[in-house]
Order: structure tokens, then C-alpha cells, then sequence
């Protein structure tokens, strides 16, 4: 399967714990974003990279959220202290951005569901 | 920032019939607009998009239609399918960054839920 994966693909966590996510993008996309997405809405954008630099990080994301993509390739997101009001479907998308392109087709992963109990 | 409106919520067709999702868009820097289909449990996949060089876009049975001047842009599904019914959003973006922002991010619709009646 040559498409976006994200690991794991279910989390049931208590209050308070620390949880992290995984987003193996296609192989050959250079852009990165996580959304997240709650019962019944559109999904949210979190922050995205460009190959390893992280360009912008929503105003939404309070500083308990971290993501990080060290080589360009994976990224991973991590929540500190989670709280009920995490829980949602974190999903990650990956493209192939060029500059004056008006273009950048994201394609999605099949998303991390999050449960904060 | 951006923001998107999408109606109607839920849209119930019988097989054959049209249907017609519309959305408005805020910030007139976006210049690129997807559709996504969300199946129950399953990932949002691109379904057609448009940019905004271009008025109007057709792929088999869907179509996007494209108003810059009013901020607007349509989805149209003819002959519907049950296989069509799923969860359906428009996203609007400024892959420029034309707007002084960043470029890339999508910014979703509140999603319609598209059924269809066999």
C-alpha cells in the first residue's frame, strides 16, 4: 500500500496521559499536515511541515500539542496531559507541493481515533 | 482567516435525481477549492477540485462550478448512485499565499450528508 498510514489507529487513554501518533506519508510528498476532526464537522487544521520544517501551527493548538517530522519523512504528534475535550479523529495528509504550482492535492490517511476517558 | 460555509447539512436524493452542495468562502486570496468524499469510518478522499483560473470543472458525473466574484463554488452530482451516499466536503485554500499567510492548509465545510434512495 503506497498511500498515507498512520499509526496507531485506535487510542484509548486516560486523563492526563501523554499519547503520540504516527503519519507515514507517500513516500515521495514533501508537505505534511495534521487536521483534526470531531463528530459531525469538517476536519480542523492543526499544522503542517515542508519536508522537515514545520511552517505554521494553528492558533487553536494550545502548547500541550507538539508534532514534529526530524527527516522529512515521518512525523509524529504528540499530546502532553491530554484532556476529554482531545478526544476527536486526528488525521494526517500528505502532498507533493511545487512552488507556482496551483496545485496540492492532499491525500489523507485513515486518521488516529483518540478516546479520553 | 478563512472561513467556509457549506449547505445544506443533509441532502436526501432518489436514485437518478441531482444533487447540488453549495459553499461560500471569506477570504478572497483562496484560489483553490477541493471536494472530499467521507465514507462512515473511512479517510476523506479527493472526489474532484478547481482552481480558481477556471469557472467550471466536469468529471463523468460530477461537476464544480466556480464564482470568484461572488465567493462561491458547487458541487453537482448527476444520475446519484446509492454508492454515492457518504459525507461530502468543500475546502478552500491559497496555495500562493497571496493573502500574506501561509499557504496549504485547507479550510473544510461543516459537511453535507448525502443520501441516496434506491
Amino acid at each position: 500500500d503506497t498511500g498515507v498510514s498512520q499509526d496507531p489507529r485506535h487510542k484509548i487513554t486516560k486523563r492526563g496521559q501523554n499519547v503520540t501518533f504516527r503519519c507515514d506519508p507517500i513516500s515521495e510528498h514533501n508537505r505534511l499536515y495534521w487536521y483534526r476532526q470531531t463528530l459531525g464537522q469538517g476536519p480542523e487544521f492543526l499544522t503542517y511541515f515542508q519536508n522537515e520544517a514545520q511552517l505554521e501551527k494553528s492558533r487553536l493548538l494550545s502548547d500541550r500539542f507538539s508534532a514534529e517530522r526530524p527527516k522529512g519523512s515521518f512525523s509524529t504528534l504528540e499530546i502532553q496531559r491530554t484532556e476529554q475535550g482531545d478526544s476527536a479523529m486526528y488525521l494526517c495528509a500528505s502532498s507533493l507541493y511545487s512552488s507556482g504550482g496551483l496545485r496540492d492535492t492532499q491525500y489523507f490517511g485513515p486518521g488516529t481515533r483518540l478516546t479520553v476517558l | 482567516g478563512e472561513n467556509v460555509e457549506q449547505h445544506p447539512s443533509t441532502l436526501s436524493v432518489q436514485e437518478g435525481d441531482s444533487a447540488v452542495i453549495k459553499c461560500t468562502y471569506s477570504d478572497s486570496a483562496s484560489n483553490y477549492f477541493p471536494w472530499y468524499k467521507q465514507e462512515l469510518g473511512k479517510r476523506p478522499q479527493l472526489i474532484i477540485d478547481i482552481r480558481s483560473n477556471v469557472g467550471e470543472k466536469k468529471d463523468q458525473r460530477i461537476a464544480v462550478t466556480l464564482n470568484k466574484t461572488a465567493k462561491h463554488f458547487s458541487l453537482h452530482i448527476t444520475e446519484t448512485q446509492p454508492e454515492d451516499s457518504a459525507v461530502y466536503f468543500c475546502a478552500a485554500s491559497d496555495l500562493l499565499g497571496a493573502g500574506g499567510t501561509s499557504y496549504g492548509k485547507l479550510t473544510f465545510g461543516q459537511g453535507t450528508i448525502l443520501t441516496v434512495h434506491p
